[in-house]
């Protein structure tokens, strides 16, 4: 029989290429923004935050990029290697509010 | 130390067990949090404390009984759960709850079944 679930979004990268990995916010209100990385069996990993008094904000290999008109922010990976493999979760917040996951991008990264 | 220690790594209960999982931070965060996380899904959030105080309880089952014996300790007390409640229960720290830009430390989850 048919077989009906929820199936994460997945990005497929081939290794050496650059990741783009996008999340849409709803909560106008929201004012800081992070990103996770759960790998497969562990905990979400702290990747990367922004503030929204900030555009851009860059790391080792990533960089968050934040666009508070359309409500929208990306994480960036610059020469995805096969450790990238992982779910990235974004995480909005509005001040004194609780942390709340998004649904989460499968990254697979193929050799 | 910049970690969070989960205890069971993995735990499998029957319906009428008793059983309790513990989390332990020694970064003196006085933010502790429990989430559950079912397969293909995001964490959702159960409790917050808060310098030992209960502040947020997102109407959880009373199956599920959090205590903070004190600022390093957090435990997750079961009773009577479900198959339903069958996930990964990740524990979280921070260093309080009262300012925007607060990050999570999370541990690395008990993984509970429940037959």
């Amino acid at each position: 029989g048919e077989s009906v679930g929820l199936h994460l979004p997945t990005l497929s990268v081939q290794e050496g290429d650059n990741s783009i990995i996008n999340c849409a916010y709803s909560n106008s209100a929201s004012d800081y923004f992070i990103w996770y990385k759960q790998e497969s069996g562990k905990g979400p990993q702290f990747i990367i935050d922004i503030r929204s008094n900030m555009d851009k904000r860059q790391g080792q290999r990533v960089t968050v990029l934040l666009n508070k008109t359309v409500k929208h922010l990306s994480l960036q990976i610059a020469a995805t290697q096969p450790g990238d493999s992982a779910v990235y979760f974004c995480a909005p917040k509005a001040p004194t509010d609780k942390l709340i996951f998004g649904t989460g991008t499968r990254l697979q990264v193929f050799p | 130390d910049t970690e969070v220690t989960q205890t069971p790594k993995h735990l499998v209960m029957g319906m009428t067990n008793k059983k309790s999982l513990k989390c332990e931070q020694h970064m003196g965060h006085r933010a502790m949090y429990w989430y559950k996380q079912k397969a293909k899904k995001p964490p959702e959030l159960m409790f917050v404390y808060s310098y030992e105080k209960l502040s947020i309880n997102e109407s959880v089952p009373s199956r599920f009984s959090p205590e903070c014996p004190n600022s390093s300790l957090l435990n997750l007390h079961l009773h009577a759960l479900q198959p339903e409640d069958s996930a990964l229960y990740l524990c979280a720290s921070s260093r309080w709850t009262g300012s925007t830009n607060e990050k999570l430390f999370f541990g690395s989850g008990t993984q509970l079944s429940v037959l």
